[in-house]
């Protein structure tokens, strides 16, 4: 079966920074490109960045709201993604998914809460 | 950026009622479009892709149709596990983006 599962969420101060992980079971993630939408309490989805495959290089495109603070990396020996977020902001708070859009597949999502 | 809007952004409906959802894209995004259902706590999960194709194992009372700017989301007859807020997502070009979404509810 198909899993995604994300880790490495919780409290941080404004400015600091903190590492999501994105683990991959049943699926080989540097075949696919993959995404990840975060929600912020009580509001909608917003897709925040995107790692193409390894056939491509795995290049990254980036929300404005995050470009310039976030990278997405991977790491195949892991079957993994990660999202370093740097310089967070109260408004980075939200739930962060890891998501392969066209195969519909989502984690379960981990929670960063940005404040002091 | 493509930019999407929703409506409506709520509806109360009855068990058996149909219900419609429009999104509309800025810019014509084709067939790239994707309907989402979420409930509370859950992560989405994908029910219409491609703009008008069924996700596997999801009841045939959910159809969706449209293309270019104009998309339409319908359930057919409302259950009761359909209560949950619907998203459509553009991922035609970058950056990818959700409509605000509309929250189906039991009237």
């Amino acid at each position: 079966e198909e899993q995604l599962v994300e880790s490495g969420g919780g409290l941080v101060q404004p400015g600091g920074s903190l590492r999501l992980s994105c683990a991959a079971s049943g699926i080989t993630l540097s075949d696919l490109y993959m995404d990840w939408v975060r929600q912020a309490p009580g509001k909608g989805l917003e897709w925040i960045g995107r790692s193409r495959n390894k056939v491509n290089g795995y290049t990254p495109d980036y929300a404005p709201s995050v470009r310039g603070r976030f990278i997405i990396s991977r790491d195949d020996s892991k079957n993994s993604m990660y999202l370093q977020m740097n310089r967070l902001k109260s408004e980075d708070t939200a739930i962060y998914y890891c998501v392969q859009i066209l195969e519909g597949y989502w984690g379960q999502g981990t929670l960063v809460s940005v404040s002091s | 950026d493509t930019q999407m809007t929703q409506s409506p952004s709520s509806l109360s409906a009855s068990v058996g009622d149909r219900v419609t959802i429009t999104c509309q894209a800025s810019q014509d995004i084709t067939n790239f479009l994707n309907w989402y259902q979420q409930k509370p706590g859950k992560a989405p999960k994908l029910v219409i892709y491609d703009a008008s194709n069924l996700e596997t194992g999801v009841p045939s009372r959910f159809s969706g149709s449209g293309s270019g700017t104009d998309f339409t989301f319908t359930i057919s007859s409302l259950q009761s596990e359909d209560i949950a807020t619907y998203y459509c997502l553009q991922y035609d070009n970058l950056p990818f983006a959700f409509g605000p979404g509309t929250k189906v509810d039991l009237k």
